[in-house]
């Protein structure tokens, strides 16, 4: 089934760890995202890629860093995990940047960082 | 600065109407976006407006102005697995998404 799959669903994770989230989708999208969502806030962009081999910086980019060897996979990557980092993080993809080109979104992954 | 803001929470009966607006402040437009995310799950896309007017897709609509910066979904004959929190989200001069908090719309029979 084509789409965006991400591990772990969830993660209890030590201050101070290093973690990998993991994302593939099997759609060929162009563009890949990697969000935050916490209660109260909206969806807010942490990294994001718009093609294989580039990358880029959202709105909170700080504590996380990404990498686009190729165009299916998307890991992000928290150096040194802190509580504040605690949140339900969505891998998204879009077929191109921009305009009308709608987001497909993995289901997620509940990290908690204690 | 770059805002959108939409209710926080709104309650409706099963088998009625209801209109979920959004008005946004970004620093240009280049259309505007509503997810549908039900408890636990990924948002799924719902809707794209770019020009003014309104967008029918079966029992959902979507509805923009762009010289009022506003929008609104709405939904009829609201059935129970409706009960989800609906996102708006803006694009930007530089094609970024701007998202709202959502709105949590629950349907009561």
């Amino acid at each position: 089934i084509a789409g965006i799959t991400q591990a772990p669903t969830s993660q209890i994770l030590a201050a101070g760890r290093r973690m990998t989230l993991r994302c593939t989708q099997d759609m060929r999208h162009n563009a890949m995202y990697w969000y935050r969502q916490d209660l109260g806030l909206g969806l807010r962009l942490i990294h994001y890629s718009n093609t294989a081999g580039t990358t880029g910086k959202g709105e909170v980019p700080d504590g996380y860093s990404v990498s686009r060897a190729n165009t299916d996979d998307f890991p992000l990557t928290l150096a040194s995990a802190v509580p504040s980092q605690t949140s339900v993080y969505f891998c998204a993809s879009s077929l191109m940047t921009g305009g009308n080109s709608p987001l497909h979104f993995g289901n997620g992954t509940r990290l908690t960082v204690t | 600065g770059q805002n959108i803001d939409q209710p926080t929470e709104m309650t409706a009966t099963e088998g009625a109407i209801v209109q979920i607006n959004c008005t946004y402040q970004t620093s240009g437009f280049n259309g505007l976006f509503w997810y549908q995310q039900h408890a636990g799950e990924a948002p799924t896309f719902l809707s794209y407006n770019v020009l003014d007017g309104l967008e029918e897709k079966g029992r959902f609509s979507s509805f923009l102005s762009r010289s009022k910066g506003y929008s609104y979904l709405l939904l009829k004959e609201l059935q129970m697995k409706d009960s989800a929190s609906y996102l708006c989200a803006s694009v930007d001069s530089n094609y970024q998404l701007i998202w709202g908090a959502g709105t949590k719309l629950i349907i009561k029979p």
